[in-house]
This record gives structure tokens, sequence and C-alpha cells, in this order.
């Protein structure tokens, strides 16, 4: 089985512009969750989708926004980017199971990381 | 609120030697799930082990174990006999156990580990 891809692997953009990244998951899973790391926050939850709604969110700004299409793969946008948004940015699937327990292991891509100058 | 510490930041060890990584977490929820991840230099993070907050029992994988303990609310990772494929950032992570479609799908991750075997 294909595991999780990101495209693209390597972005560079000048502040104030905007980027998206792509994320297709694992054939079946229906939830994808994004992760922002850097070297002085570490790895920080971004959003999680499931069945293209939006579950879940983490603390960062509304420049911050995702959408997840009926295949399941996901986009994250940043919009009116600033120097601080440079990291590496992972998503994670699951099969996020609706009802009952959700386990969540969680399979990460190898990430985009995204430079802004 | 949820945390997770790592308290060790990076380690250092010869190729052989024993090396356990601590967790140490903190939530209010009496169900929850802890991880373990590894990072190597390629940037992916590569799951490794799942326990839910019901199931104390101890688990061994090759060279790797795990040590959970609820009454230390403690996660520890054993790597026996390191090599140096081991060397990467290793990571323990908590999240809660949703119903439906409650608060699920985040991970709280620890600042992560270091590790360096050396030939």
């Amino acid at each position: 089985k294909a595991g999780v891809t990101q495209t693209p692997r390597y972005l560079i953009k000048t502040r104030g512009q905007q980027v998206t990244l792509s994320c297709s998951p694992i054939s079946g899973h229906r939830s994808v969750s994004w992760y922002q790391q850097t070297p002085g926050q570490g790895l920080q939850f971004l959003f999680e989708y499931f069945s293209e709604t939006q579950r879940n969110k983490g603390n960062f700004p509304g420049r911050f926004s995702g959408r997840q299409f009926s295949n399941s793969r996901s986009e994250m946008n940043v919009s009116t980017l600033e120097l601080g948004d440079s990291a590496l940015y992972l998503c994670a699937s699951s099969l996020g199971l609706a009802g009952g327990f959700s386990s969540y292991e969680q399979y990460f891509g190898p990430g985009t990381r995204l430079t802004v100058t | 609120a949820q945390k997770v510490t790592q308290a060790q930041t990076e380690i250092s060890v010869v190729e052989k030697e024993d090396v356990t990584l601590d967790c140490v977490y903190e939530t209010r929820d009496t169900t929850y799930y802890l991880f373990w991840y590894k990072q190597p230099p390629s940037g992916e993070l590569v799951f490794l082990i799942r326990r839910n907050s019901f199931d104390e029992q101890n688990e061994i994988s090759g060279r790797y174990s795990w040590n959970f303990q609820k009454s230390t609310s403690s996660f520890n990772f054993t790597i026996t006999a390191s090599q140096v494929v081991d060397s990467a950032v290793y990571f323990c992570a908590l999240s809660e156990v949703g119903y439906g479609s409650g608060n699920t799908g985040k991970l709280i991750f620890g600042q992560g580990t270091t590790l360096q075997v050396k030939p």
C-alpha cells in the first residue's frame, strides 16, 4: 500500500505571498491531520479533516486554512506568509473511524519544507 | 491541559549500549492513547507504537521495548543493543480518545529526544 504523499517537498516563498500544500492519504484512510514543525515550537497540530469536514483545530491564526476533498486528499493554505511560517509541514492520515473508539494511529508523510524569505 | 515532557534533549551512546528515552505526560482524561514516533534525518515521522490508557502491559518488539506506568504518568522507551541506524529524533505523543466526531485526531507531542548512536 502506498504511503502518505505530500507535494511539493520543498518550497520557497516571499513574505506576503500565499501557498498551498497538498497531501494524499493512504488509500482507505478518511482522516487527514496537519502539523507544523519548527525548531522553536516543535510539532504543533494545525487541524484535522474527516469526510471533508474540519473536525478539530489547533491554535493557529486564520491565515492557516485547509480543506479535504471527496477522495480524502487534503490541501492546506497559508495566506499572507510571514517569516515565522518557515517550517516543515507534515500531513498524517488515519482511518479516523466515526462512532465508537477512534484509535488514531497516524501515518505521516515526508513533509513539505517551506521557506519564507 | 494535556502536555508531554521529554526531559532528555540529546542522548549519545556507543553502539550496542542500551538506552532509555523518558516520556512523562499530563492529562485529565481517563481514556487516552500514547504513541512513540521516530524521525530520521529524512524528516518523515515513523510510527513505532500505540498504547491505550487501559492497557498497562509492557511491550517488546525486537530490540524495542516500552514501559507504561499509569501511576507515574510515564511511557518510557528502551532500545536494547543500540545500532547506528537507531540515530534519530524520537517523539512521544498523547491523544484523547474520541467518540464519533469528538476531540480526536490531535496529537500532542513532546519536544523530542535526539539519539546519537556512535559506532
